[in-house]
């Protein structure tokens, strides 16, 4: 079983839609990590997250460390959020990541 | 803003090559890695190094190797290139005292035929 479960794996919205997308992990960790990749490869960070709850414009993520699960919330989605979304961990107190295998968000017009 | 880049967005050789691959970070950061990412696998760890001649094993280091003879460039190198090392790979960079954060290249498609 993977460390780092994300669902779901893929996801279809309309324009104007609140999304959720979820991971969950079955190790100690010392950092959460959202990350976004577009088409054409590049990554780049989110959020990173060891408790609580941020909020960058329309993006959300929040953690529960007691029941090891995360969420990103979009608010308001757009076409150009779509791209796949990434969760990742730093597992005790490792630099290295566990990634989860993505979700793929497409938003439609 | 820390930049991570890598010398080819696309890269096409013939197997049994030698490959290199090359990543330089301008923030001098300590941590650097080297990832390949396939449908349906995610990321996966090749190498990681955590200072200037420092080398890590990762996940799947076979067939590969790497070196880190200065603090901003880390390079990988397939020895002798196969079909299933056809991938994206991704370079990436972190900071020890940064909190975790990694910074990533743009990445190379990388075909071998």
């Amino acid at each position: 079983k993977n460390e780092v479960e994300q669902s779901p794996q893929n996801l279809t919205a309309q324009e104007g839609e609140f999304i959720t997308i979820n991971c969950s992990y079955s190790v100690g960790i010392s950092a959460l990590h959202w990350l976004q990749q577009h088409p054409g490869g590049g990554i780049v960070s989110l959020f990173m997250l060891s408790s609580g709850k941020k909020k960058h414009g329309r993006l959300i993520a929040t953690i529960n460390i007691q029941e090891k699960h995360s969420s990103l919330h979009i608010t308001a989605s757009h076409p150009r959020d779509s791209a796949v979304y990434i969760c990742a961990v730093n597992k005790g107190g490792s630099e290295k990541l566990v990634f989860g295998k993505g979700t793929k968000l497409t938003v439609n017009p | 803003d820390v930049k991570v880049t890598q010398s080819s967005r696309y890269l096409v050789k013939r197997t049994g090559e030698k490959v290199f691959l090359e990543c330089v970070q301008d923030m001098d950061h300590e941590n650097m890695f080297w990832y390949r990412q396939d449908p349906g696998l995610g990321l996966r760890l090749i190498y990681f190094s955590y200072d200037v001649k420092m080398k890590e094993k990762g996940d799947i280091p076979e067939g590969y190797s790497v070196s880190r003879e200065k603090k901003e460039r880390f390079s990988l190198i397939l020895e002798s290139a196969s079909t299933n090392q056809t991938s994206m790979y991704l370079c990436a960079s972190s900071l020890v005292s940064g909190g975790y954060e990694q910074y990533f290249g743009p990445g190379t498609r990388l075909t071998v035929t």
